[in-house]
């Protein structure tokens, strides 16, 4: 597609339940990142790939988030057992290359997770 | 730890009207990007300024980069209804081995007639 694809793009999940999210980056995209937005806040780091490697997963708020991109290309973000502050919007991103390259870097509309 | 900043939160402003956002930053980046966020929507890209002194113009936005008061503005002539959304600012950083977005708290802008 031309842009990053996310999905589903709402989830209602019951506290507890696990959730996997969907991210389909732009074709041949070496960067991706996963960002958490609480209502009326910024995007918060959650995790970077470089192609298949993650560099960086500091963000990753507890071990009950993983994130796996094994080809280098779709990557599923999966939270377990998920409790009711994991509601937000997850925003996956992409670019070309690094962020060092000066490149834009292209969000998807977003997955809005609500945990009830 | 990076701290970006940006003031206003909020802004309200009449169309016609000249104002300018500030984006606040605490240590040094590689680059600055800022986005334009509509409700319930994405971000969309407005602009990435590369270096110290850069502009970048697109329509009745401009942005402008000062690396050494680790500063950026977005600045909006004679603003029109289209134009309201929330702004962020992020710091881009590269650490030589992953690559790290941090964004600004974000501006909401509101342009009335």
């Amino acid at each position: 597609g031309a842009g990053v694809s996310q999905s589903p793009r709402y989830k209602v999940a019951k506290r507890g339940q696990d959730v996997a999210l969907r991210c389909d980056p732009i074709s041949g995209h070496v960067s991706l990142f996963w960002y958490q937005q609480a209502l009326g806040q910024g995007p918060e780091f959650l995790t970077y790939f470089q192609n298949e490697a993650q560099l960086d997963k500091s963000g990753l708020p507890s071990d009950r988030f993983f994130a796996e991109r094994p080809e280098g290309s779709v990557s599923t973000l999966k939270i377990q057992r998920t409790q009711q502050e994991d509601s937000a919007v997850y925003l996956c991103a992409s670019s070309p290359r690094r962020i060092a390259s000066g490149n834009t870097i292209y969000f998807g509309e977003g997955s809005w997770l609500t945990v009830v | 730890e990076l701290k970006v900043e940006q003031n206003p939160l909020f802004l309200s402003m009449q169309e016609g009207k000249n104002y300018t956002i500030y984006c606040n930053y605490s240590t040094t980046s590689d680059r600055l990007y800022w986005y334009r966020q509509d409700p319930g929507k994405s971000l969309e890209s407005l602009f990435v300024l590369l270096s110290n002194g850069a502009v970048k113009q697109e329509g009745r936005l401009m942005a402008s980069l000062d690396t050494k008061a680790r500063l950026s503005t977005l600045h909006i002539t004679a603003a029109v209804h289209d134009l309201s959304a929330t702004y962020f600012c992020a710091v881009g950083r590269y650490t030589g081995t992953a690559s790290k977005l941090t964004f600004g708290t974000g501006t909401r802008l509101q342009v009335t007639l």
